[in-house]
């Protein structure tokens, strides 16, 4: 089976960074994706990672370590708008077919 | 494109009532997914299809469910004798194969079901 864990709330302040936590457990590990996700919206797709090692993209960076299970997503130079809910999805092909399988989601408040 | 448009995307039934969601992909993309988000949850996979090949259907999805894609293109999703625990947003998305970062999923923006 499949189980994804990750915070399910933070804060932080305007200007900092900050850094999501994700775990997973899967049998057909396919790649990891994080989204945005803001209240009554769609989630938008933020990164993906399938290698070990960071990849980043603007302010947003994320890392992932396959033998761990593991991976991070860090924003920097928050900004109020990135108060939102950040989704840790795996992409799992168990079974012989691929889809992804989200995390309960972490809400981030950022505050002045 | 505009991406992916579902509707209606606000729909209050009473309890025992059908109803079906209807989601158009982004034209091109082989793959559609529907799934369901209920509040403090992450979204919950309940079925994809590839082309019009129904490809995997959650075991949490009651036979109350029922999803098409009859030419490859649009998808229906209907929820026959709804019950209040069916009140969700639901969720379709669309993709290309395989899933890669070039080809990653796409959301389009839910349709919420109120059952009273």
């Amino acid at each position: 089976g499949q189980n994804i864990d990750q915070p399910t709330e933070m804060t932080a302040t305007e200007g900092a960074i900050v850094q999501i936590n994700c775990t997973y457990q899967t049998s057909g590990f396919n790649g990891l994706f994080w989204y945005q996700q803001h209240a009554g919206e769609a989630p938008t797709f933020l990164s993906y990672n399938v290698l070990d090692g960071l990849e980043e993209k603007g302010r947003f960076s994320s890392f992932l370590s396959r033998s761990k299970g593991y991976s991070y997503l860090l924003l920097k130079e928050l900004q109020m708008k990135d108060s939102a809910s950040y989704l840790c999805a795996v992409s799992d092909i168990s079974g012989g077919y691929n889809k992804l399988i989200f995390g309960a989601g972490t809400r981030l408040a950022v505050h002045p | 494109d505009t991406g992916v448009s579902q509707n209606p995307r606000h729909k209050i039934t009473k309890r025992g009532q059908n109803v079906t969601f209807r989601c158009d992909p982004i034209s091109e993309h082989n793959r559609l997914y529907w799934y369901r988000q209920t509040l403090g949850q992450g979204p919950e996979f309940l079925t994809y299809f590839q082309n019009e090949a129904q490809l995997e259907k959650s075991r949490l999805l009651s036979d109350r469910f029922s999803a098409e894609r009859p030419k490859g293109s649009f998808s229906t999703l209907e929820i026959q004798r709804t019950e209040q625990g069916d009140s969700a947003m639901y969720l379709c998305a669309s993709s290309l194969v395989p899933t890669t970062s070039g080809n990653t999923i796409y959301f389009g923006e839910g349709s919420w079901l109120t059952v009273v």
